[in-house]
């Protein structure tokens, strides 16, 4: 069956650690997105990637990084500079033009 | 960047009462879906629908792109339609970065 793995479920974090999320999708899908989701609130971008080896920000991308080598892989590194790191992160893929729109299992950061 | 406002914040239905979900856009859209968030976080993509009416089983949505707002119909609910619905919209040149509302958490109860 399709779909998207993130992974792991929980992510512990010391401070100034950096740490790696990963995202696997086996949808054949172009575009790769990364969300920030806090309590209580709606998702915010980090980043998204429409091609390989080709990625944008998106409102929040201060103190994260990603890579697009494979077009089935976007990780997400959480870099020490990230303030206020503890949040539920979200990977999501879609066709060309946003449909198709589907989300991993998503990632729970806690920075200890 | 575009602008997503949905309402109510909560609801509380008894099961099998019915409900209207609304969605508001500050500009014209490409791209608008709704999502339902279960209690575990999982994500799922109910409807995509920039414009006209879908129905799925007991849910329908409709876009009327002209005035700016999506609604989600809910009817016949059941417990396991509790959660946070999303709303979330795109007006960029590829339409595929969508912009998501705060939410709508809804609970319904025996």
């Amino acid at each position: 069956d399709g779909g998207i793995t993130q992974s792991p479920k929980y992510l512990f974090r010391k401070e100034g650690q950096n740490v790696t999320l990963s995202c696997e999708q086996n949808l054949n899908h172009d575009a790769m997105y990364w969300y920030r989701q806090d309590p209580g609130q709606g998702l915010r971008l980090i980043y998204y990637s429409q091609i390989v080896n080709d990625f944008q920000k998106g409102d929040i991308a201060e103190g994260y990084s990603v890579s697009r080598e494979k077009k089935e892989s976007f990780p997400l590194t959480v870099t020490s500079a990230q303030k206020n790191p503890t949040a539920f992160y979200l990977c999501a893929s879609s066709a060309t033009g946003g449909t198709g729109y589907t989300f991993g299992s998503g990632t729970r950061l806690t920075v200890v | 960047g575009i602008q997503v406002e949905q309402s109510p914040p909560d609801l509380i239905l008894q099961e099998g009462a019915n409900s209207t979900l609304r969605c508001n856009f500050s500009d014209s859209v490409n791209n608008l879906q709704w999502f339902h968030q279960n209690p575990w976080g999982q994500l799922i993509n109910l409807f995509y629908i920039p414009s006209g009416t879908k129905q799925n089983g007991r849910l329908s949505a409709t876009t009327v792109a002209t005035e700016r707002y999506s609604l989600l119909y809910i009817s016949s609910s059941q417990t396991t339609d509790s959660g946070v619905y999303f709303c979330a919209a795109s007006n960029t040149g590829t339409a595929s970065k969508l912009t998501f509302g705060t939410g709508t958490r809804l609970q319904v109860t025996l």
